[in-house]
C-alpha cells in the first residue's frame, strides 16, 4: 500500500516568516494530494489539493508544488499569521483507494 | 453548509465491552470511511464503504471490526470486545468520489477504554 513520509515533525517560524513541509510517497500510481490542518481537538480540514496532471497550485498564501519524478510534493505557506499555528497532514491517494496520511507537522508561528 | 456528523462525542468503556460509533455522513454522498488518530499521531486509514459493502479496508481493521449502514442515512463502526489500544478519536468521513475527492470529516469520536 501507499507510504506517506513527511517531515519536518515540528517547525516554528516567526510571524510573517514562510514555511515549508515536504512529504514523499511510495506508489508511483497516486494521482491526489490533499494537504489538511488540524487544529487542537478539532477535525481535519483541507485547505489545499493537487492532482498529478498539475505541477504547481496555489490559493492566496498557500502553495503547494508536486514533483512525480521524484514522488515528493511540499506545501508552502508564506507571511505565516498566529493563526496557522497547528498540525498539518499531508496525504496521498491512488484511484480507487482511499487517502493514506503523512505523521504530521506541527507547526507553530511565533509572533 | 451540509457537514459529517457523529456520535458519540465522548465515550468511556471498560475493556472487553462492545462499543458502536454513529456516523451521519453528508447526504450526497456515496463513499465512506472510518479513520482513527491516537493521541498526537498520524490519521490512520481503517475501512472505506461503497454501495453496501467493504471496498477497502487496512491491517488495522481486523474481526473485531465491523461496519454497517443500517439504514439510508446513518454508518456505524462497531468494535466487539474494546483493548486498551483502542482508545483513540475515531473519525467518520464522506466524500462524493472516491480516491481523488475531498474528504469531509466529522468531528470525532473520542473512545476511551479503561
Amino acid at each position: 500500500g501507499e507510504n506517506v513520509e513527511q517531515h519536518p515533525s515540528t517547525l516554528s517560524v516567526q510571524e510573517g516568516d514562510s514555511a515549508v513541509i515536504k512529504c514523499t510517497y511510495s506508489d508511483s500510481a497516486s494521482n491526489y494530494f490533499p494537504w489538511y490542518k488540524q487544529e487542537l481537538g478539532k477535525r481535519p480540514q483541507l485547505i489545499i489539493d493537487i492532482r498529478s496532471n498539475v505541477g504547481e497550485k496555489k490559493d492566496q498564501r498557500i502553495a503547494v508544488t508536486l514533483n512525480k519524478t521524484a514522488k515528493h510534493f511540499s506545501l508552502h505557506i508564506t507571511e505565516t499569521q498566529p493563526e496557522d499555528s497547528a498540525v498539518y497532514f499531508c496525504a496521498a491517494s491512488s484511484p480507487g483507494y482511499a487517502l493514506n496520511f503523512g505523521k504530521g507537522t506541527s507547526l507553530l508561528v511565533t509572533p | 453548509e451540509p457537514e459529517v456528523t457523529q456520535t458519540p462525542s465522548h465515550q468511556v468503556t471498560q475493556m472487553g465491552q462492545e462499543v458502536i460509533l454513529r456516523c451521519v455522513p453528508i447526504s450526497n454522498h456515496l463513499y465512506f470511511y472510518w479513520y482513527r488518530q491516537i493521541l498526537g499521531q498520524k490519521v490512520e486509514f481503517l475501512v472505506s464503504f461503497y454501495n453496501n459493502e467493504i471496498s477497502e479496508k487496512s491491517e488495522i481493521f481486523d474481526d473485531q471490526f465491523s461496519v454497517e449502514r443500517p439504514d439510508g442515512s446513518n454508518f456505524t463502526l462497531k468494535i466487539r470486545s474494546t483493548k486498551l489500544e483502542d482508545s483513540a478519536m475515531y473519525f467518520c468521513a464522506s466524500s462524493e468520489t472516491r480516491g481523488d475527492g475531498e474528504l469531509f470529516f466529522g468531528e470525532g469520536s473520542r473512545l476511551t477504554v479503561l
